[in-house]
């Protein structure tokens, strides 16, 4: 079956250090896939976009991976502070021929940095 | 710049009742999705648009109407209210018409089905 993996524990880490967040996926192919930050009570913003393409891109304290033959990608955030937390979720976007394109989401990773 | 806008922010309903969930966008965006969100669940598509006059359906559109009559607005609307429609509801919107692009959420409406 298809299925988009992010952990469901929440990772709880100290300020200061870089956090990793994974999103695993089952038998689809992706074109692009995004990361996106929702805090409680708000609709989820978008962050990063990382193409198949692309094995990695960054945005200030932001780095995503995209391992296609793992199927799966990497958030980073260096330099971790409290306002990081959140719950952070990945979404695929597919490409289906004859039908529409549509973009999968995982349930999210809760992030918890502690002072 | 507001965004998207989705009104009401809170609901509580009774089985059978029918609502209007609204949402409305000033980006002049093309591409519009409204979306549900229950716990431990990704994000689900009820149904899109990618332009005034056209729409489709998503993954859970069973129980759910929309309309796209102009550019900016995408209500949603429940026929019969039921307890499985308990949930978050998301609206988004995107430029270029096309779920690659990043998609703007609005802040969500919390309905509770009773």
């Amino acid at each position: 079956s298809q299925k988009i993996e992010q952990n469901s524990e929440a990772l709880n880490i100290q300020e200061g250090k870089t956090a990793t967040l994974t999103c695993n996926y089952t038998n689809y192919s992706p074109a692009y896939l995004q990361w996106y930050r929702q805090d409680p009570g708000r609709g989820p913003v978008f962050l990063l976009l990382i193409r198949e393409n692309e094995k990695e891109k960054r945005k200030e304290r932001l780095k995503v991976t995209f391992d296609t033959t793992l199927k799966q990608s990497l958030f980073h955030i260096t330099a971790s502070q409290p306002a990081d937390s959140a719950t952070y979720l990945c979404a695929l976007f597919l490409l289906f021929s004859g039908g529409y394109n549509k973009l999968i989401f995982g349930a999210g990773t809760r992030l918890a940095v502690h002072p | 710049n507001a965004g998207v806008t989705q009104t009401p922010k809170f609901q509580v309903l009774k089985t059978g009742q029918s609502m209007t969930l609204q949402c409305a966008q000033d980006m002049n965006h093309e591409y519009m999705s409204w979306y549900r969100q229950d716990p431990g669940m990704g994000l689900r598509l009820i149904h899109y648009s990618v332009g005034a006059g056209i729409t489709d359906q998503g993954e859970v559109p069973n129980g759910y109407n929309v309309s796209r009559s102009t550019t900016e607005d995408f209500p949603l609307r429940l026929l019969s209210a039921a307890p499985s429609q308990t949930s978050v509801y998301f609206c988004a919107s995107s430029s270029l018409g096309g779920p690659d692009q990043p998609q703007h959420f609005g802040d969500g409406t919390r309905l509770s089905i009773l």
